[in-house]
């Protein structure tokens, strides 16, 4: 089956500092989605991304669509204590499953 | 306005019981999704299920889990004769329609933690 490899698993920043991770896939991907999930809870959904090559924002989030359409990476700039939590990348192809990166989890020190 | 309402929120079942989640999708959704998340890793999907149909279950265990969507009522994953790995977050997410764009309409609740002792 389809799989993503997410990467890093963990990052321990400082607040303030700049977040990149990325997704990579040997498959396809239609849709790209970025989602945040906080304990306890479900995933949030932060960024959706649509046509190759799409580099889309929301607040100090930032998404891009890899050019193959087998990647996106999500960048978060100058981090505050709330950014904590686990982001997952979600990869659509036809129908409405998604596939899940398995999470990066982010720590940010105040 | 109330999101994906699943319960309960924490299950707690002997080997060998039986499980039921429930999950009641955002009003005015008619699509829902299971997915299982095991410690420290992704969401896996399960299954999918429009109003008193399964259209895909791909996701699911070959034994012991079933699921349903009647038509009144909320969709139930059920579980039997649960074994400990069966221990993880079941999340069910809702959307409106097939294909549902852009995916803001693929919602997820809040999930059950099941632990099999």
């Amino acid at each position: 089956g389809q799989q993503l490899n997410q990467s890093p698993q963990s990052m321990f920043i400082q607040e303030g500092e700049d977040v990149s991770m990325n997704c990579t896939s040997s498959s396809i991907f239609n849709t790209w989605l970025w989602y945040k999930q906080e304990p306890g809870e479900g995933p949030v959904l932060l960024i959706a991304l649509y046509k190759a090559g799409e580099l889309t924002s929301n607040g100090r989030l930032t998404a891009q669509f890899g050019i193959t359409r087998k990647d996106s990476f999500l960048n978060i700039s100058a981090s505050i204590p709330s950014d904590v939590g686990i982001y997952f990348c979600a990869g659509q192809t036809s129908g409405s499953r998604l596939t899940f990166g398995e999470g990066t989890q982010l720590t940010v020190n105040p | 306005n109330a999101g994906v309402m699943q319960n309960p929120r924490h299950l707690v079942r002997r080997r060998g019981q039986e499980a039921r989640l429930r999950c009641s999708p955002m009003k005015g959704h008619s699509h829902v999704y299971w997915y299982r998340q095991l410690p420290e890793e992704g969401l896996k999907f399960m299954v999918y299920l429009q109003k008193e149909n399964i259209i895909d279950e791909s996701g699911m265990p070959k034994e012991r889990f079933s699921a349903e969507f009647p038509k009144e009522g909320p969709s139930i994953l059920r579980i039997q004769q649960v074994v400990r790995g069966d221990s993880a977050a079941y999340f069910c997410a809702s959307s409106p329609l097939v294909d549902s764009s852009p995916p803001d309409g693929y919602t997820f609740g809040s999930g059950t933690r099941l632990t099999v002792v």
